[in-house]
């Protein structure tokens, strides 16, 4: 079956405790992004990739980092995480061109 | 800066027909995505709109102006499953730059 996967869905951790979220597809796509979604918000890039070792800001990067090592991950790091990074996070792949394709979000409080 | 506009709620009754504006001022412009999104749940794809003009799709349709900075998503025959929040997305620059609208969450009533 064709998906984006994110783990963990839910993680409640406490200021300053580094942590990483990862994003797997299986549907060898090239560009991948970052999403975080807030209450009045709506939807924020953070990064995007076009692909292996191509990697670009978004939005809303401060405080987070990412890597492309390989084509089917593309994990969020937050090295220092603080509370206003309480938030949904969204991963997404897609093909040029193309709709985006939403993994099922993770959860993040940061307490 | 970027900004895109959607009315924050709407309401419709089954059965009948809703149409979801969207107004934007960006720089760089390359297309706009319409998503729908349950509440607890991934966004989902309804429709591209890269040139002027309407595109199909079953019971949803979307409209672009490129003018004028606007479209709509236009949903007919409405269920109950339609309720959701309605998202309009415009691509920058690469294609792969979003910016995404606040959102307008949709209530159908029997």
């Amino acid at each position: 079956e064709a998906q984006v996967t994110q783990n963990p869905r839910y993680l409640i951790t406490v200021t300053g405790k580094k942590l990483t979220v990862t994003c797997s597809q299986n549907m060898n796509h090239e560009y991948m992004s970052w999403y975080r979604q807030d209450p009045g918000l709506g939807l924020r890039q953070i990064y995007y990739s076009m692909n292996v070792e191509v990697t670009d800001k978004g939005d809303v990067p401060e405080g987070y980092k990412v890597s492309r090592k390989e084509k089917r991950n593309f994990p969020l790091i937050l090295e220092s995480p603080s509370p206003n990074q309480t938030s949904l996070y969204f991963c997404a792949s897609s093909i040029q061109g193309s709709e985006q394709f939403f993994g099922p979000g993770t959860r993040l409080t940061v307490l | 800066g970027q900004n895109i506009d959607q009315p924050t709620e709407m309401t419709a009754t089954e059965g009948a027909i809703v149409q979801i504006n969207c107004t934007y001022q960006t720089s760089g412009f390359n297309g706009l995505f319409w998503y729908q999104q349950h509440a607890g749940e991934a966004p989902t794809f309804l429709s591209y709109n890269v040139l002027d003009g309407l595109e199909e799709k079953g019971r949803f349709s979307s409209f672009l102006s490129r003018s004028k900075g606007y479209s709509y998503l236009l949903l007919k025959e409405l269920q109950m499953k339609d309720s959701a929040s309605y998202l309009c997305a415009v691509t920058l620059g690469n294609g792969q730059n979003f910016v995404f609208g606040p959102g307008t969450r949709l209530s159908v009533l029997p």
